[in-house]
């Protein structure tokens, strides 16, 4: 069975780091492109960044220079280190799964993790 | 990038009855369309992928359709458990893969 649990996030304030974790079973995380998607409180989705199987990197503009997505292939754990935080980046943090088939398909996600960024 | 559109951003319908849901890409898209369903607390739910084709376990009562610049989600027969926000997503021209803003989806 897939699972994805994601860990790390917390209340934290402007300018600061965190990083959130995403622990897979059931699947390998280096064999699937694995992404983040977060969700800002009552708002709807939005892709934050990906990494491919062969490793590439991607990022959304509005997090471009700030956050890192990274893995470690023998924990099969995905990262999402976030730095110079902001307000506006208090959301709900998805660790999410891409289909093999159909690559631009999430078909998992985990439950997410709350950043909560505010003095 | 590629912005998507839902409508209506809030569908009331009755239980057992028929709800449609409209979902508008930018540019062409293909069948590169995925929906969503979040129920409330939860992580979304994969529904439907390649605009039409069912994900594993989703009932038939979820169908999808459209392509290019205009699809649908048509869910038959509303059951309690479907009364959720639903998402469409495009995969055609990616990352980033982008989500519309989302469709509630109440209890008359």
């Amino acid at each position: 069975e897939v699972q994805l649990v994601e860990t790390g996030g917390g209340l934290i304030q402007p300018g600061g780091s965190l990083r959130l974790s995403c622990a897979a079973s059931g699947f390998t995380v280096s064999s699937n492109y694995m992404t983040w998607v977060r969700q800002a409180p009552g708002k709807g989705l939005e892709w934050v960044s990906i990494i491919y199987s062969g490793g590439s990197t991607y990022y959304a503009d509005s997090v471009k220079g700030r956050f890192t997505i990274s893995r470690d292939n023998s924990k099969n754990t995905l990262y999402l280190q976030l730095n110079s935080l902001r307000a506006d980046d208090t959301a709900m943090y998805y660790c999410a799964r891409h289909s093999s088939g159909w690559y631009g398909v999430i078909d998992y996600w985990g439950q997410g993790t709350l950043v909560t960024v505010s003095s | 990038e590629i912005v998507m559109t839902q409508s209506p951003a809030t569908l009331s319908v009755s239980p057992g009855e028929r709800a449609t849901l409209s979902c508008r890409a930018s540019q062409s898209v293909s069948s590169n369309l995925a929906w969503y369903q979040q129920q409330p607390g939860q992580a979304p739910r994969l529904l439907i992928y390649g605009a039409s084709t069912r994900a594993t376990g989703i009932p038939a009562r979820f169908s999808g359709s459209g392509s290019g610049t205009e699809f649908t989600l048509t869910i038959s027969s509303l059951q309690s458990e479907d009364f959720a926000v639903y998402y469409c997503q495009q995969y055609n021209n990616w990352p980033p893969i982008t989500f519309g803003q989302g469709t509630r989806l109440e209890i008359k």
